[in-house]
């Protein structure tokens, strides 16, 4: 799991404002997934994408956009319609055949100003 | 979809004693069954996992089983140590839906 990298650490967000939320994975893994954590809850799928220029939504989708140019990058916006975003953001990878295994980046905690 | 329930939410144990979390899950074409444990502010690390086609699976102080039939897994730790304190996540994959479904998670404290 050290082959995967998120950027940044901490962010903060104003009111009515996008951020771009960043994972980086050198193990050439073709799938990568972000997740959702909330105190006191597991972890949300948000969206995934098991191949470049392809993704699908996962069960938080509203909200947030993501996009797949490159094998090793899948970068996470939460647009200022996702309400409440105050959270720890984790992006995973797998490789495609294996998917149910997956390894977590270190996590963007996102808060609102 | 998948729902997988966990319990319990919180757990405290003395060192030396054993710890087990049990999870249920709703889908019967779940086959991959994995335990990940998150120290506070750090990601989640894959510690331990089982496939449909086994019932148990060791690794050291660290265990899962397995009933498909009851459709539950549990996490089994003995001789906790105090670094064993940390969140466990259970979860399970299902392959028509190529995603995993986390439990909410258990919160262990060992003791001294």
């Amino acid at each position: 799991d050290g082959g995967i990298t998120q950027s940044p650490k901490y962010l903060f967000r104003k009111e009515g404002q996008n951020v771009t939320l960043s994972c980086e994975q050198n193990l050439n893994h073709d799938a990568m997934y972000w997740y959702r954590q909330d105190p006191g809850q597991g972890l949300r799928l948000i969206y995934y994408s098991q191949i470049v220029n392809d993704f699908q939504k996962g069960d938080i989708a509203e909200g947030y956009s993501v996009s797949r140019e490159k094998k090793e990058s899948f970068p996470l916006t939460v647009t200022s319609a996702q309400k409440n975003p105050t959270a720890f953001y984790l992006c995973a990878s797998s490789i495609e055949t294996l998917g149910e295994t997956q390894y977590f980046g270190p996590g963007t905690r996102l808060l609102v100003l | 979809g998948e729902n997988v329930e966990q319990h319990p939410s919180t757990l405290s144990v003395q060192e030396g004693d054993s710890a087990v979390i049990k999870c249920t899950y709703s889908d019967s074409a779940s086959n991959y069954f994995p335990w990940y444990k998150q120290e506070l502010g750090k990601r989640p690390q894959l510690i331990i996992d089982i496939r449909s086609n086994v019932g148990e699976k060791k690794d050291q102080r660290i265990a899962v089983t397995l009933n498909k039939t009851a459709k539950h897994f549990s996490l089994h730790i003995t001789e906790t140590q105090p670094e064993d304190s940390a969140v466990y996540f259970c979860a399970g994959y299902t392959g028509t839906a190529s995603k995993l479904t986390f439990g909410t998670g258990t919160r262990l404290q060992v003791t001294l």
